[in-house]
């Protein structure tokens, strides 16, 4: 299997514009996470599937961010409007079973870059 | 969801063993420690996994004592390679938990 794999690797966008970035988890994993990197707050997570519903978004920023799992074999998150604040390293995750008697497998990451 | 405290940072020279002690005591009696590291500009990627005593694999020790209220990852014999940034994790696996990152430990590894 090619890993986790996230698209684009990295992304410059203006203020305002539709931002999203995308995930293929590896196949067979059930459980799929969106986190966000930032030298400011470490690594959050914001969103957390399994089978394909999500579970728990508590960590989404705001109404700006939305996430997206219509298949087991890909996710999307958006971000409409973006903005500066929202730069950062997203990253992609996924596991299987039980989500720490396992290990999860991380994306390269998508680099943000707002301006 | 126990919380986790471990040393912001640590300095070490190749060759050295590495031991990273994380502090959990509100751990609960279902929960897994787990740790991760993450090099510059990549994901978190898996090291060990353990619930009692001690694990050991091709890359690191996981000591636990009976209480475990902490838990030490042990690096034998660190190269240059081995500078990054290290997490502990604990949770429940069965309970759907979420993999909540704290601040990690900054190993910097010096010839």
């Amino acid at each position: 299997d090619a890993g986790v794999i996230q698209s684009p690797r990295h992304e410059v966008t203006e203020m305002g514009q539709e931002v999203t970035l995308r995930c293929k988890p590896i196949s067979g994993h059930d459980y799929l996470f969106w986190y966000r990197q930032t030298m400011m707050r470490g690594l959050e997570l914001l969103i957390y599937f399994n089978n394909n519903v999500p579970i728990d978004d508590s960590g989404m920023p705001e109404d700006r961010f939305s996430a997206k799992m219509p298949n087991a074999s890909f996710s999307t998150l958006k971000i409409q409007p973006s903005e500066p604040r929202d730069s950062a390293v997203y990253f992609c995750a996924s596991s299987t079973l039980g989500l720490m008697n396992t290990e999860a497998f991380f994306g390269q990451g998508t680099r943000l870059t707002v301006v | 969801l126990a919380k986790t405290t471990q040393p912001i940072s640590m300095d070490s020279y190749e060759g050295q063993e590495v031991n990273i002690t994380c502090s959990h005591n509100n751990i609960a009696t279902n929960d897994y420690i787990t740790w991760y590291q993450q090099f510059p500009s990549q994901g978190p990627r898996f090291i060990i996994q353990g619930y009692k005593t001690k694990v050991t694999n091709e890359v690191a020790s996981l000591f636990i004592p009976a209480d475990r209220k902490s838990s030490t990852l042990s690096l034998p014999r660190v190269s240059l390679s081995d500078t990054a940034v290290y997490y502990c994790l604990v949770g429940d696996g069965a309970a759907g938990n979420k993999l909540t990152f704290g601040g990690g430990t900054r190993v910097l590894v010096k010839p």
